[in-house]
């Protein structure tokens, strides 16, 4: 089955300094990833995917995510924080079933001023 | 283009009562989902919508149900409320892409909250 895993319930980062909140996952198949973000009683905002090609996909708001096959993991990152970055994030996959896609539990990412 | 719209916005009802939750998809989208959200569980899918027919389902109880229009828009519906149904409920339409591949935008979904 699909599935992905956010081992961190929050990360801290300090603004300006560079950010990472990891995700793993395990497909069968080719993997097809992607990252979303969750702010403050919002729904949920697309900020990027993975098909193919290009380890490194970049997204919205300046974010990157660092695609690592031999590792299972999509990581996104940020070179430098800021506090408007605090929010909730969520890496997914789809679930095996057409639009239907398979969460992580979520990372709450802090950024201090 | 406008992104996808969700009413109510907030919701408060009572053990034992049923609800409706209206979702409209992006101009041109045909498929919806559904997506509720709670601190326990977390993200779940609920079922999707593509041309007016359930595709897919999630593991919930029959008491979730759904339906969509002509115009793409839907409507979820869960009767005899019980507690453990607060939640977010979050709508997604998608962008259908070659290969099967798909892109979900998700609406400011309704906050159901029952007492």
């Amino acid at each position: 089955a699909q599935s992905v895993a956010q081992p961190e319930d929050q990360v801290n980062v300090a603004e300006g300094n560079p950010l990472t909140v990891k995700c793993t996952y395990s497909v069968s198949g080719n993997p097809y990833l992607f990252w979303y973000v969750q702010y403050p009683n919002r729904g949920l905002q697309f900020l990027l995917k993975y098909i193919t090609g290009d380890n490194l996909v970049k997204g919205s708001y300046g974010f990157e995510a660092e695609f690592n096959k031999s590792q299972t993991s999509f990581h996104l990152k940020k070179p430098s924080a800021l506090v408007s970055d605090s929010a909730l994030y969520f890496c997914a996959v789809p679930g095996g079933a057409t639009n239907k896609l398979i969460f992580g539990t979520g990372t709450l990412l802090a950024v201090q001023p | 283009k406008a992104g996808v719209t969700q009413t109510p916005r907030y919701l408060i009802k009572t053990r034992g009562q049923q609800v409706t939750l209206s979702c409209s998809p992006i101009s041109g989208h045909r498929s919806v989902s559904w997506y509720q959200q709670t601190p326990g569980q977390g993200l779940q899918f609920l079922f999707e919508y593509f041309s007016e027919t359930q595709r897919n389902k999630g593991n919930f109880p029959g008491r979730f149900s759904g339906r969509q229009f002509s115009n793409s828009r839907s409507e979820m519906n869960v009767s005899t409320l019980e507690l453990g149904d607060s939640a977010l409920y979050l709508c997604a339409s998608s962008l259908e892409l070659a290969g099967g591949r798909y892109e979900q935008y998700f609406g400011p979904g309704t906050r159901l909250t029952v007492t």
